[in-house]
């Protein structure tokens, strides 16, 4: 079965640093670009970023460069958002997004994951 | 980047039809996407490449393109198709999704 499961959410004080982690299975994860997307409570789906297959072409929105990066490690399987200097504004679920075969579409997405940004 | 446009909400009773527009100056440029989003779930592909579905996805569900306006059209709605719906498409930029649009059955 094709999974994707985050982890790292949680509670955070304003600009505060979070890890998110994102755990592929099911599917040749080293063969797909991956991407993170973001709902605030009560609001629509924002995109975040996305890396491509092997590392490179990495695209962010605007609201987020500098502040987070995009990583992954093909050996596990694994995708990451390192999150910086968090704003009250980031207080959002976090899914973790599986590219379509070459597609910009997301095809799999996890659960998610919640960061809450808060003093 | 751009935005993409969707009205709010629509309104349909089981059965009819239902159509969900999307509208964006950079929509003749790129092939848009559908998603459907159920409460406390994760988004669903429903259309890719503006009007082709994925294995599993009902015929009720179609998309279609005119213009600078793209639409999804749900035939013969059911009462499980009450659902918030985006519409997302790409540039060299990144990934832009629409403003969303919640279907109600009546």
């Amino acid at each position: 079965e094709v999974q994707l499961l985050e982890s790292g959410g949680g509670l955070v004080q304003p600009g505060g640093s979070l890890r998110l982690s994102c755990a592929a299975s099911g599917f040749t994860f080293s063969d797909y670009a991956m991407s993170w997307v973001r709902q605030a409570p009560g609001k629509g789906l924002e995109w975040v970023s996305s890396i491509g297959d092997r590392g490179g072409g990495k695209y962010d929105a605007d609201f987020v460069k500098g502040r987070f990066t995009i990583s992954r490690d093909n050996s596990r399987n694994t995708l990451y958002l390192q999150m910086t200097s968090l704003r009250v504004e980031d207080t959002a679920l976090y899914f973790c997004a599986k590219d379509f075969d070459g597609d910009h579409a997301f095809d799999v997405w996890g659960q998610g994951t919640m960061v809450t940004v808060s003093s | 980047s751009y935005e993409l446009t969707q009205p709010p909400s629509v309104s349909v009773s089981p059965g009819q039809t239902a159509r969900i527009t999307c509208s964006g100056d950079s929509l003749p440029k790129q092939y848009t996407y559908w998603y459907q989003q159920k409460p406390g779930q994760a988004p669903v592909l429903l259309i890719y490449k503006d009007s082709e579905r994925p294995p599993g996805i009902p015929e009720r569900f179609s998309g279609s393109f005119s213009g600078t306006t793209l639409t999804l059209t749900i035939s013969g709605v059911h009462a499980e198709d009450e659902a918030d719906y985006y519409c997302q498409s790409a540039d060299s930029s990144g990934r832009v999704f629409g403003t969303g649009t919640k279907v109600t059955v009546l």
